[in-house]
């Protein structure tokens, strides 16, 4: 199996920019995908694949890739967007899923 | 538009078994991967296994042992039962859709509201 490590809390001021990311080595050969929660809710997707977003999602939500890096970055924060985010993708051997631990986002 | 709904028993003793159904409504069960997931409280999520509408399945190594998962098409559910529970089972359980349109990337595009089974005596 094989893990994805994220930071465990994040903050943005309220409009700016922030970056969340997910580290793994199954990111070498898969695309994550992020999921927002909110307290008491279930985890919502955000991003999938390249750079993919459901119907309903703001388009100030953005994914992109890198080596075995994924990034959600959140393009002009609203205070809305306070939450825990989680990636995930397939695991290394293909066959199974892996979560990163989330990150809490904080909008100050 | 496609919803999914937990259902099972909220509390479990120790040492027995976990069982938890999921029914899909507003689509069909078929041609689709559908997954579990828990949560403990405070923590992460965590995928315990997949099941194909045809039967096939996956699970998580760290819960193979305990798992298994079934489906049944005629009533649009699967299950899941986790055997020789402890506190540490204590979470959230969700049901999710599984989405795999690429090698590339896979994902989880509806979620169940989630059920919080804690194990206790």
């Amino acid at each position: 199996s094989s893990e994805l490590t994220q930071d465990p809390a994040v903050s943005v001021a309220l409009g700016q920019t922030v970056r969340i990311t997910c580290q793994g080595d199954s990111l070498r050969s898969y695309y994550a995908s992020w999921y927002q929660q909110k307290p008491g809710q279930a985890p919502v997707l955000v991003i999938y694949g390249k750079n993919n977003r459901p119907s309903g999602i703001p388009d100030r939500f953005s994914g992109s890739s890198s080596g075995n890096t994924a990034s959600l970055t959140i393009t002009g924060a609203q205070a809305e967007d306070e939450a825990d985010y989680y990636c995930n993708s397939r695991d290394s051997s293909g066959n199974s899923w892996v979560f990163g631990g989330g990150t809490k986002l904080t909008v100050l | 538009q496609v919803q999914l709904q937990e259902s099972g028993p909220g509390l479990v003793k120790p040492s027995e078994t976990l069982s938890l159904t999921c029914t899909v409504s507003g689509g069909s069960i078929s041609s689709y991967y559908w997954s579990w997931i828990r949560q403990p409280p405070g923590k992460g999520l965590e995928w315990i296994g997949y099941i194909y509408y045809s039967g096939s399945t996956n699970y998580n190594p760290s819960l193979k042992s305990r798992v298994t998962i079934s489906v049944d098409t005629s009533k649009n559910q699967f299950s899941l039962k986790l055997s020789s529970v402890t506190a540490a089972d204590t979470a959230v359980y969700y049901c999710a859709r599984d989405i795999r349109p690429t090698r590339a990337y896979w994902y989880f595009d509806l979620w169940g509201r989630g059920t919080l089974v804690t194990v206790s005596s």
